[in-house]
């Protein structure tokens, strides 16, 4: 069966430091993978996605960036955290092909001092 | 702008009744429907999808679609305190890649 990993759990870092948040995927080939981010008390907001090696969309213009390295690996990263980056980091796959369902990571919470 | 729009509650409900929470989407051209169920400070947990108009029952849980209406609604039958959480719709509006997100309806189940 397909398993999704995600880390850290939980993050705590200072305005302005870098940030590297790792996901991946086991049990499949080839899945869509998605980064979004929860604020508090609000709904998901997709923040990139790709469907292959390489192949990155981002949805919202902002100082974060992804890369996807190798088939079942997504990266988030940014070089200069802001005070809003604060939130809940959920990375997501799904088989390719249109209206599939998506399933989530355990999320990592980053908190911006 | 594509939405969807969810009622966030708190909607509570007594133990053991019928738990209905609704969803509205603004696409008429949307093919995939999808809940999930969302604990306090966890990832968010698919537990149903519908694909047809019509409904899908899943033990406990039905899914109401009704395309003409640009609704979908989950319903949860025989509702337990475990159920207490906040439920997102989500609705694939381009049958690609992307899902849409309501904001999600809490939901509290009294014992």
């Amino acid at each position: 069966s397909q398993t999704i990993h995600q880390w850290p759990a939980t993050l705590v870092q200072p305005v302005g430091s870098p940030l590297s948040l790792e996901c991946t995927v086991e049990g499949t080939s080839n899945p869509n993978l998605y980064w979004y981010r929860q604020a508090a008390g609000r709904g998901l907001q997709l923040l990139f996605y790709s469907v292959g090696i390489g192949q990155i969309s981002s949805e919202v213009p902002q100082n974060l960036s992804a890369s996807r390295p190798q088939d079942r690996q997504f990266i988030l990263s940014s070089k200069k955290l802001l005070l809003s980056d604060s939130g809940f980091y959920l990375c997501a796959w799904s088989d390719t092909g249109g209206g599939q369902p998506q399933h989530f990571g355990d999320g990592t919470r980053l908190s911006i001092l | 702008q594509k939405e969807v729009e969810q009622n966030s509650g708190p909607l509570s409900v007594p133990e053991g009744a019928i738990a209905s929470l609704n969803c509205t989407y603004s696409d008429r051209g949307s093919q995939s429907f999808f809940w999930y169920r969302q604990y306090s400070g966890k990832s968010p947990e698919l537990i149903m999808f519908i694909y047809s108009n019509g409904d899908k029952e899943d033990g406990r849980f039905t899914a109401q679609l009704n395309k003409a209406s640009q609704y979908v609604s989950l319903l949860i039958r025989d509702s337990q305190p475990s159920d207490s959480a906040t439920y997102l719709c989500a609705v694939n509006m381009e049958y690609g890649n992307k899902l849409v997100f309501g904001a999600g309806t809490i939901l509290r189940v009294k014992s």
